[in-house]
């Protein structure tokens, strides 16, 4: 079936550090692929997503693109602020078993001043 | 849009208590999601729903657990008897019929079973 594998937190980082939070999936179609991001006390939102092949989803500074040949969809964002610390969820979505999305685990981001 | 609308946001219940979550979807949204969400077992997707229909309910954890739509603008999660190995905060979220939309969440519940 479907799945989605993030890389394990939480990260630390400091302030302007680059980010990079890995996610590879396994699908039988051709999903949309997104990230979500959820901040303390809230429910899931999007960051960003890309619906094919080489897109590139962009959004408050991440970029993920989706790379067919290595089934990954990894978040980027060159620098961080403490202000982005929060759990970043990846996910797809696919029309098998009826438009439901599957999330990864999630990664806790601690960004330090 | 208001968005997804949760209530309560809080709920603290004795255990052996019948509890009710409640959901009101994006208006033109068809699929509707409950999930949970705990420190140790992360997100976990109990139920789904599309155009009012269970479609797949293999994420409830047991018998005590239950969930209903009973029509395009309401949905409820029921647990009877609540444990307090139920206690975690519980999601809905919606969504369009189209694999390219995004979910959108509500601020969740969390509840406490003591």
């Amino acid at each position: 079936g479907n799945s989605v594998t993030q890389m394990e937190g939480p990260v630390t980082l400091s302030e302007e550090a680059f980010l990079t939070i890995n996610c590879t999936y396994t699908a039988t179609g051709y999903p949309s692929l997104f990230w979500y991001v959820q901040y303390p006390g809230e429910g899931l939102q999007l960051l960003l997503k890309a619906t094919k092949a080489d897109d590139k989803g962009s959004n408050k500074g991440f970029e993920a693109t989706y790379r067919k040949e290595t089934t990954s969809f990894h978040l980027e964002k060159g620098s961080v602020q403490v202000s982005d610390s929060a759990v970043y969820f990846c996910a797809l979505s696919d029309n098998t078993g009826g438009f439901k999305t599957i999330f990864g685990a999630g990664t806790r981001l601690f960004v330090k001043a | 849009d208001a968005g997804v609308i949760q209530s309560p946001r809080h709920e603290v219940t004795e255990m052996g208590q019948e509890v009710t979550l409640r959901c009101k979807p994006i208006s033109g949204h068809n699929s509707l999601f409950w999930y949970r969400q705990t420190m140790m077992r992360g997100l976990e997707l109990l139920i789904y729903f599309n155009n009012n229909v269970p479609i797949d309910d293999s994420g409830m954890p047991e018998d005590r657990f239950s969930a209903k739509m009973p029509n395009a603008s309401f949905s409820t999660l029921k647990i009877q008897p609540s444990e307090p190995r139920d206690s975690a905060v519980y999601f809905c979220a919606t969504t369009r019929d189209s694999v390219n939309t995004e979910a959108f969440f509500g601020q969740g519940t969390r509840l406490t079973v003591v």
